[in-house]
């Protein structure tokens, strides 16, 4: 299976502790997303990257958020000291772009549920 | 985001009747996304709008963009349990990310 991978699928942490969660995305897309969904919302942009660059960043990730795509494949969404309010769906999704626009649609992984007690 | 309505916030129908559900923004959308999501998984692509008037049909799933590119509509045939999941709609505005409705809670009874 090509799609866009998550690990892991499911996290239960202490409040206070740092988490990793890791993104593939499909192999020749050079975009690469992160948003948050929390229950019975939408899915909410976090930060996105082209390549490795990490292009723009939303005021919902704190500094205690951190992301990277060291060598534009993969990506991993770090946050430290969790807090209750953390606790949410992380969904990755992937793209192409041609001439710095994307124009093919993003495609989802199945996420990563985070539970912070 | 409150910049995408969708109606119903949910629905229930009977399997093999036909239903709706329609996404309002209040800004002209460059593109406009379905997606369907099962409880507690990922967003699963159903198809994409970006021309006024389009139309496009995957199975028994057609979705309509307005000519005025700020409506959309999702209309299923023939419900099956398997359309079961939550319909979520997305605006494109040309900035490279994706705004989100808050999604229809679709049931359907065997």
């Amino acid at each position: 299976d090509t799609g866009v991978s998550q690990d892991p699928r499911h996290k239960i942490t202490k409040r206070g502790q740092n988490v990793t969660f890791r993104c593939d995305p499909i192999s020749e897309h050079n975009r690469l997303y992160w948003y948050r969904q929390t229950l019975g919302q939408g899915p909410e942009f976090l930060t996105y990257f082209q390549n490795e660059a990490q292009l723009e960043k939303s005021r919902l990730l704190s500094d205690r958020f951190s992301a990277e795509r060291p060598k534009g494949s993969f990506s991993t969404l770090e946050i430290q000291r969790t807090e209750q309010g953390d606790s949410a769906m992380y969904l990755c999704a992937s793209s192409t772009t041609v001439s710095g626009r994307s124009v093919e649609t993003q495609y989802f992984g199945p996420g990563t549920r985070l539970l912070v007690l | 985001s409150q910049e995408l309505e969708q109606s119903p916030q949910s629905l229930i129908v009977q399997e093999g009747k036909n239903l709706t559900i329609n996404c309002t923004s209040s800004k002209t959308l460059y593109g406009l996304y379905w997606y369907k999501q099962k409880y507690g998984e990922g967003l699963i692509f159903l198809m994409m709008l970006q021309k006024g008037g389009e139309e496009k049909s995957h199975e028994k799933i057609t979705a309509k963009l307005d000519e005025k590119k700020q409506q959309s509509s999702l209309h299923i045939t023939a419900s099956q349990p398997s359309h079961a999941g939550i319909y979520l709609c997305g605006a494109d505005r040309r900035d490279d990310k994706i705004i989100f409705g808050k999604g229809t809670r679709l049931h359907i009874l065997p």
